[in-house]
């Protein structure tokens, strides 16, 4: 069954510090998707974004990158420069390519608080 | 720039009681989601529709739940009767396809608090 794993519960950093948030997925299949969400104060859940199995090229955009790591299984986030509008929960979802129903499973989020 | 809507946003009821949530994907969107998240955790899906037919449903309480999606547009999700373990923010989603490769789209979601 596929799981995805948050392991930091809440992240507190200054302002203009770096952060990485973490990411460990299980899926048995060879094609899937990986998604992160951002979730401000809000509620409104918003999509940052999406990569393929078979593309384990980093990307980067603006002071967001995000590094796919198929041997361990994890898709970190890191946010350079932070800013206290980063501050959000962010999640990290896995989908797999399958022909029936697409299911996203979410992680249970990891609570980030930048301070001024 | 198009967005899912959802109302009401908040929504206060008592146990045993009838409440309805109700969500307008972005327009052309064929699959819509529902679904629930629990405070402290990540969503988890409650149904999927695509255009007026389910697709997934396993994760769906139908013993007080049911949701529709008549037309194929706008979907309600009704919860009869109500419990105090509903209390959560439900979300809802759209994607154009169905494929697992397409991006969500969420509403701002209902929080409801059973009393």
């Amino acid at each position: 069954a596929q799981k995805v794993t948050q392991a930091q519960t809440e992240i507190s950093v200054v302002e203009k510090e770096d952060v990485t948030l973490d990411c460990v997925y299980e899926t048995r299949d060879t094609t899937y998707y990986l998604f992160w969400y951002k979730q401000p104060p809000s509620g409104e859940l918003v999509f940052l974004i999406r990569r393929n199995s078979f593309d384990e090229q980093n990307e980067i955009s603006g002071r967001y990158s995000w590094n796919f790591q198929k041997s361990t299984s994890s898709f970190n986030f890191t946010i350079t420069a932070s800013q206290v509008v980063d501050s959000a929960v962010y999640f990290c979802a896995l989908s797999e390519a399958a022909q029936g129903a697409q299911k996203l499973v979410f992680g249970q989020g990891t609570r980030l608080t930048i301070n001024p | 720039e198009a967005e899912v809507a959802q109302s009401p946003r908040y929504k206060i009821t008592e146990k045993s009681q009838a409440v309805a949530f109700w969500c307008d994907p972005i327009s052309g969107h064929a699959t819509l989601y529902w679904y629930r998240q629990i405070l402290g955790q990540g969503p988890e899906l409650l149904v999927q529709f695509q255009d007026e037919s389910v697709v997934d449903d396993s994760q769906l309480p139908k013993d007080r739940f049911s949701a529709e999606r008549l037309k194929g547009v706008d979907s309600t999700l009704k919860i009869q009767p109500a419990e105090l373990g509903d209390s959560a923010m439900y979300l809802c989603a759209s994607s154009l396809y169905r494929g697992s490769n397409n991006e969500q789209y969420f509403g701002p979601g209902t929080r409801l608090t059973v009393t």
